[in-house]
């Protein structure tokens, strides 16, 4: 799976949007981009997923760049209960079920 | 409600003894991981096996060993041989491959918390 980078910690105050970057220069055509979420002293849990287009749904909105490079994870209203550490995944899904692969994420604090 | 267990969810053990961590799903997955979390960390693959009775070694196999005897179990057993076991234990699981564009991707227990003492 290819590599991705993701900036270690960002801060958002309660109620207002985040965006989360992620960039992923090395990204191949078969690539889907997921993200997962990490609440403290928890498992990962999934966020959202897209290949080209950008995807909503009732956590989160993805945005996916035109030449596939970055994308961004967006949080409409930031909550105390989305403080967590986020992860950009890339994942073929022809690969078989190989295993995800997980960076150090960015750490997302919320302030009241 | 379908899902994946992970049982103890803390785990003290002495020095010198093995331990088993348990993982059970009802997801019907075929796919079962079992990841190591270190304080401030992400996480490190330890075995995987996509199908019973076969497993793979991931990044930090040493020290540790599984079994999948059953569709629906992979126990981790953590040994006397790894040097530093306290850590923060994850299993995840994934269904097949084909499933896996149209459905969410792996699902997560809740961890094992395993302390050395």
């Amino acid at each position: 799976d290819a590599k991705t980078t993701q900036p270690n910690s960002m801060e958002s105050n309660e109620e207002e949007p985040v965006h989360l970057p992620c960039n992923h220069s090395t990204i191949s055509g078969t690539d889907y981009i997921h993200w997962y979420r990490q609440l403290p002293s928890q498992g990962p849990e999934y966020v959202i997923h897209g290949l080209t287009s950008n995807v909503n749904n009732r956590m989160a909105s993805l945005a996916i760049a035109e030449d596939r490079k970055s994308s961004t994870l967006i949080l409409h209203r930031a909550t105390l209960r989305d403080a967590a550490v986020y992860y950009c995944i890339l994942r073929d899904p022809n690969s078989g079920n190989t295993p995800l692969v997980f960076g150090k994420g960015t750490r997302l604090s919320v302030i009241a | 409600d379908g899902g994946i267990t992970q049982s103890p969810k803390y785990l003290f053990r002495k020095e010198g003894q093995n331990v088993t961590l348990s993982c059970e799903q009802n997801l019907n997955h075929d796919a079962m991981y079992w990841y190591r979390q270190d304080p401030g960390q992400g996480l490190r693959l330890i075995y995987y096996s996509q199908i019973v009775n076969d497993f793979q070694k991931g990044d930090i196999a040493e020290g540790y060993s599984v079994s999948r005897e059953k569709k629906e179990s992979f126990p981790l057993t953590v040994t006397s041989a790894q040097k530093n076991p306290t850590a923060f234990y994850l299993c995840a699981s994934t269904p097949r491959a084909y499933q896996r564009i149209l459905n969410t991707e792996a699902f997560f227990g809740q961890g094992t918390r395993l302390t050395v003492v």
